[in-house]
């Protein structure tokens, strides 16, 4: 049962736009909402997080939106740089517990 | 942010043999790290949870006997991939949340690569 949900394997954006990566969740439980960014044979960087109680989080180029009702989260990326090409996962957690990962989007960024 | 240091980086082993895997955390203590496992392409599969001081709690499916986890101080937990076959190939991550700051995120180690051959 897949929790966690990121059904864009890979995603294609030039320099300069917008990234915008998706996530789905089905656990109503779920209230605490997490992106990372991963290059390969490292482990995962924190990027940005959200709770349950708001809708939007923001830090830098970075903001994560969170759609409670679709149990829908986002991540926009803008300007995106060549530097941002990484695989991307989404996480979440209930109650500060164990974390659930998506299948993470490999980002690239085209010059 | 905080540290979480894992060792090794990488390492080869041979069939049979008993791998053991470090993660501390550097600069805070954690009661709590988490074991992770990576195959290609996929995502991070959540093996077990290390609690300092008592037995690890594993996922569904996950061997106790063949990943043994030891959690002997608030900075240091261990991965033991005992008798290990090729299967056993992977990417193993560890990570830790740093107590009353979750909203930190979890810091994850470097990451090792196992190759059973």
């Amino acid at each position: 049962d897949q929790q966690v949900k990121q059904n864009s394997p890979s995603l294609s954006v030039q320099e300069g736009r917008i990234s915008i990566l998706n996530c789905d969740y089905t656990n109503s439980m779920f209230d605490y909402f997490l992106w990372y960014k991963k290059y390969p044979a490292e482990g995962p960087t924190f990027l940005i997080s959200i709770s349950s109680i708001k809708d939007k989080n923001e830090d830098g180029r970075f903001t994560v939106f969170l759609n409670k009702s679709a149990k829908h989260l986002s991540l926009h990326i803008v300007p995106s740089q060549p530097g941002d090409s990484a695989v991307y996962f989404c996480a979440a957690s209930a109650e500060a517990q164990k974390l659930v990962f998506g299948q993470g989007t490999r980002l690239t960024i085209n010059p | 942010g905080a540290v979480v240091s894992q060792h090794p980086s990488w390492v080869i082993c041979k069939s049979g043999t008993s791998v053991k895997i470090e993660c501390r955390s550097l600069d805070f203590q954690a009661t709590t790290m988490f074991w992770y496992r990576q195959f290609p392409k996929q995502s991070l599969m959540l093996m077990a949870t290390s609690n300092e001081g008592s037995k690890a709690t594993y996922e569904q499916g996950v061997e106790k006997d063949k990943f043994l986890i030891n959690h002997a101080s608030l900075t240091l937990s261990t991965l033991t991939v005992t008798s290990a076959h090729p299967e056993d190939s992977s990417f193993y991550i560890c990570s830790a949340r740093v107590p009353g700051r979750e909203g930190l995120g979890a810091f994850f180690g470097q990451g090792t690569r196992l190759t059973v051959v």
